[in-house]
């Protein structure tokens, strides 16, 4: 059974402070690692898919990296803002997505 | 383009009822995924509707089953609620031969008591 963690559980943070999160799952058979920001009541948002060891992307103050021969995703917030308050999920998998249980990033004003 | 929606946005059941949800998949995707969030973990896979068939299940019993329609939307069916049914359940549309981006709608809340 492919199990997937992400790291730490919860994070609380200044406004204007940078953090980050892993993500870590086996590095056999790797077809994709997805990441989603998940806002209370809202639908969980698709931040990155990345399939390639070594991917890094990037979406305004949000990057990812991807090491696939060690099994692991790094999320970075630049100079996180309350907005950036939310479930940060990241998933294994092509479409049948194996999800870790998420960090939840509290950014305080 | 319209979003992924989902109907009810909440409901409660007894145990042993059946109940349906629905979910009206993103425009233009063909593949409607179901996941099962329970409290404290992550998204669970149930299964996957392809051209109208079931095309990969994870480990939920027969008692969890499903539809999709020819416009794509898709129904989750679950018989005999247990408590332990009780959580929210996700529908995501995708493109089977598209970026592997799935799109999700907000969830059903289901409280079974």
């Amino acid at each position: 059974i492919l199990n997937v963690e992400q790291s730490p559980q919860s994070l609380h943070v200044q406004e204007g402070d940078s953090t980050n999160f892993t993500c870590s799952f086996p590095s056999s058979n790797f077809y994709a690692l997805h990441w989603y920001r998940w806002e209370t009541a809202k639908s969980p948002e698709a931040l990155f898919v990345m399939t390639l060891n070594g991917d890094e992307k990037k979406k305004g103050r949000i990057s990812a990296t991807l090491n696939t021969k060690e099994g692991y995703s790094y999320l970075y917030i630049k100079g996180s803002q309350p907005e950036d308050s939310a479930t940060y999920l990241c998933a294994l998998g092509r479409d049948k997505l194996i999800f870790g249980t998420g960090t939840r990033l509290q950014v305080f004003p | 383009e319209t979003g992924v929606t989902q109907s009810p946005t909440h409901l409660i059941k007894t145990r042993g009822q059946q109940v349906t949800l629905r979910c009206s998949s993103q425009s233009g995707h063909n593949t409607v995924s179901w996941y099962q969030q329970a409290l404290g973990q992550g998204p669970q896979f149930i299964f996957q509707y392809y051209r109208e068939e079931e095309n990969g299940r994870g480990n939920f019993p027969p008692r969890f089953s499903g539809l999709q329609f020819p416009n794509y939307s898709s129904e989750l069916n679950v018989n005999a609620l247990e408590l332990d049914d009780s959580a929210l359940y996700l529908c995501a549309s995708s493109q089977i031969s598209g970026n592997y981006e799935q799109y999700f709608g907000p969830g059903t809340r289901l409280t079974v008591t």
